[in-house]
């Protein structure tokens, strides 16, 4: 079945530096890569995801890059605020099958 | 649009007892649900998928006799942990798909924290 890694487990920048999640996949079937943001008590929040035709895909401060020859996609966060601290989880879907990575907490110093 | 809501929050039961967790698709309709488990400081483990009016499809080491999972309309799914035990205590996360979002895009419910006393 498909495995995720992400990388690095923690992050901590300080405020207006920009912010860079990494994930590993091993299904080259897998065809939809969403990021979720989850708050403290909270359930998970899709920021933004990208689908395999695509390589790149921005949402004001976020963007997200995909390359499928490495099978590896990357969560980029520019001008980063307090707000942004979370933990923040990529995953791999196939047919509606998701596996989530491990996770990574970012902290945003003011 | 795409909410997914989650009830109750937070519920401590005995042990022994059982807890039903509705998680319900606010704004559109969805022939997917998904029920997963999360521990503190651990990422998500799917626990199983449903299909509206077909039986829960379970991740292999859940019980599925344990777990009852009902998917009846578009828009509610319910989750039952029967004669729970501490060990069953946990933050319970479900998702939805809509269709519309290209039939893979989940949006997760707030969550539910179980207490077993």
């Amino acid at each position: 079945g498909e495995n995720v890694e992400q990388h690095p487990s923690t992050l901590s920048v300080q405020e207006g530096d920009s912010a860079v999640i990494k994930c590993t996949y091993s299904d080259s079937a897998s065809n939809y890569f969403p990021w979720y943001k989850q708050e403290l008590g909270k359930g998970p929040q899709l920021i933004i995801d990208i689908r395999s035709n695509v390589g790149e895909k921005k949402d004001q401060r976020i963007a997200v890059t995909l390359n499928k020859t490495a099978k590896h996609f990357s969560l980029h966060i520019t001008e980063t605020q307090p707000e942004d601290s979370a933990v923040y989880f990529c995953a791999a879907s196939i047919n509606n099958d998701m596996r989530f990575g491990a996770g990574t907490r970012l902290t945003v110093k003011p | 649009g795409a909410v997914v809501s989650q009830h109750p929050s937070r519920v401590i039961c005995k042990s022994g007892t059982s807890v039903k967790i509705e998680c319900r698709s606010l704004d559109f309709q969805a022939t997917t649900m998904f029920w997963y488990r999360q521990f503190p400081k651990k990422s998500l483990m799917l626990m199983a998928t449903s299909n509206e009016g077909s039986k829960a499809t379970y991740e292999q080491g859940v019980e599925k006799d344990k777990f009852l999972i009902n998917h009846a309309s578009l828009t509610l799914s319910t989750l039952t942990v029967t004669s729970a035990h501490p060990e069953d205590s946990s933050f319970y996360i479900c998702s939805a798909s809509d269709p519309s979002g290209g039939g893979d895009t989940q949006y997760f419910g707030p969550g539910t924290r179980l207490t077993v006393l």
